[in-house]
C-alpha cells in the first residue's frame, strides 16, 4: 500500500467549475507536504508547500489545506480553466521524498 | 534561460541495447536526481548525485547506472539488464540535499522496440 494516496484517480469537470483534489499519507512525521502540477509529457512543476504546521496555503486560483491530525491534504482548484487541465501529484517529504500516484485532471469547455 | 534540459524527448530501445538519457542544467545545483513514471504509480527514484563524482543508488536501481563527472550534467543508462525499460524517466534537481524543491526537466518517454 502506498504511503502517499491520492483520490479520485482521474476526474472531470466543465471550465468554470470548482473542484477538490485529496491526499491521504501514513507517513510520519514529515517535514513538508508539497503539490506539484503535471501537464501531459512534461515535468512536474511545484504549486504549493506546507510545512506540518501550517493549516493553509494559496497560490492564485489553487489552495492547499494541510490537516496534520487527520493526515490529509486536499487541493482546491476555483474557477477552473482548461488550462488545468494536469495531473496533480502530492509528494510528503520525510528523510526522502514519497511522491502519491496523483490526480488525473481534465477540464472541459 | 535556466532550467533543466533532458534529451531526447523520445527514445527507442532495441532487445539487448543500452541506451543514455542526457540530463543537463544550468541552475548551478548540488543535487541531481533521475525518477521513473509509469502509469498509476507514483515516481520512483533510480538513482541521485549531490554532489560532483559521487551518487547513490535509489530504489529501483537495478538496470542503470549513471556518472556525475561534471556538475551540470547527470546522464542516465539503461543497460539490457533492466528488463521493463519502458517508462517516462524524469531528472530533477535541487540546490543542496536540504532544499527540498525539485526542479524537473520536460522527461524523456522511452519504448522498447
Amino acid at each position: 500500500k502506498n504511503q502517499v494516496e491520492q483520490s479520485p484517480q482521474s476526474l472531470i469537470i466543465l471550465e468554470g467549475k470548482n473542484c477538490t483534489l485529496q491526499c491521504n499519507y501514513t507517513v510520519s512525521p514529515f517535514s513538508n507536504l508539497r503539490w506539484y502540477k503535471q501537464d501531459t509529457g512534461r515535468g512536474p512543476v511545484s504549486l504549493t508547500i506546507m510545512t506540518f504546521s501550517e493549516n493553509t496555503k494559496s497560490n492564485g486560483r489553487y489552495t492547499a489545506t494541510l490537516d496534520a491530525d487527520t493526515k490529509q491534504s486536499s487541493l482546491h482548484i476555483t474557477a477552473s480553466q482548461l488550462s488545468d487541465s494536469a495531473s496533480y501529484i502530492c509528494v510528503v517529504n520525510t528523510d526522502k521524498l514519497i511522491f502519491g500516484t496523483g490526480t488525473r485532471l481534465q477540464v472541459f469547455p | 534561460d535556466g532550467g533543466i534540459t533532458q534529451s531526447p524527448k523520445y527514445l527507442f530501445r532495441k532487445e539487448g541495447q543500452n541506451v543514455t538519457l542526457s540530463c543537463e542544467q544550468n541552475l548551478n545545483h548540488d543535487a541531481m536526481y533521475w525518477y521513473r513514471q509509469d502509469p498509476g504509480q507514483g515516481l520512483r527514484l533510480i538513482y541521485y548525485s549531490q554532489i560532483v563524482n559521487d551518487f547513490q543508488k535509489g530504489d529501483i536501481a537495478e538496470g542503470y547506472s549513471v556518472s556525475r563527472e561534471k556538475k551540470e550534467s547527470f546522464p542516465l543508462t539503461v543497460t539490457s539488464a533492466q528488463k521493463n525499460p519502458t517508462a517516462f524517466y524524469l531528472c530533477a534537481s535541487k540546490r543542496s540535499k536540504t532544499n527540498e524543491k525539485l526542479f524537473f526537466g520536460s522527461g524523456t518517454q522511452l519504448s522498447v522496440l
